[in-house]
């Protein structure tokens, strides 16, 4: 099966600073997505990532997929509180049908 | 902005008894999934429907699981005989194909089994 292992799993930072979490999947993703999560409630999506090499941007989060298509990073820069929540990467892997993983989730606190 | 929405939010339940959870899909999605996180751990994947039948299914879905489209636009889970190990949030996701494109999720129903 698929394991999306995700680091760092808690992440605390103060208002203003950057930071990166990383998604590594040990196979060759099809499609690699990032969700947030606020606490108690449902994924909201960010972004999907497919192609080895690409990055996206949308405000002030950037992710990238590597070349081989086996990590991903979510780089936040200026981090507000706002940012706060629990970042969830998920992918699904070639002729895996509709089966989709979830990783390990990384937990961000972002201080005022 | 269309968006799944799922009820009830909070449901507590007795070991042993049966609930369904429901859950209604955007207008136009046609794969639709339920996903389960128990408290502290990551999200997990339970089924994937389509076309009026299960498409995928993990090893958590066993028989006391059964997912429905009744009427075309709601989308419930059922399980049967609830056990304490069930207690957990339950993730309803809609999306239009089975391509690259995101799952849109609903805000959860929280499973109390006592």
């Amino acid at each position: 099966s698929q394991e999306l292992e995700q680091s760092p799993q808690s992440l605390i930072v103060q208002e203003g600073k950057n930071l990166t979490i990383n998604c590594t999947s040990s196979k060759t993703l099809y499609g690699l997505y990032w969700y947030k999560q606020k606490y108690g409630e449902g994924l909201i999506f960010l972004m999907m990532l497919q192609k080895g090499g690409e990055e996206k941007s949308h405000e002030k989060i950037t992710a990238k997929l590597d070349e081989k298509k086996q990590q991903s990073s979510l780089h936040i820069t200026a981090s507000q509180p706002s940012h706060a929540g629990i970042y969830l990467c998920g992918a699904s892997l070639p002729n895996t049908g509709n089966q989709f993983y979830f990783g390990t989730g990384t937990s961000l606190t972002v201080i005022p | 902005e269309p968006e799944v929405t799922q009820t009830p939010s909070h449901q507590v339940t007795q070991m042993g008894q049966e609930v369904i959870l429901r859950c209604v899909p955007i207008s136009n999605h046609l794969y639709f999934y339920w996903y389960r996180q128990i408290l502290g751990q990551k999200v997990e994947f339970l089924v994937s429907f389509y076309n009026n039948e299960i498409s995928e299914k993990s090893e958590i879905f066993d028989d006391q699981f059964s997912v429905e489209r009744p009427d075309g636009s709601n989308f419930t889970l059922k399980i049967r005989s609830t056990k304490l190990e069930d207690s957990a949030m339950y993730f309803c996701a809609s999306r239009w194909t089975s391509d690259l494109h995101e799952q849109y999720f609903g805000p959860g129903t929280r499973l109390t089994v006592t």
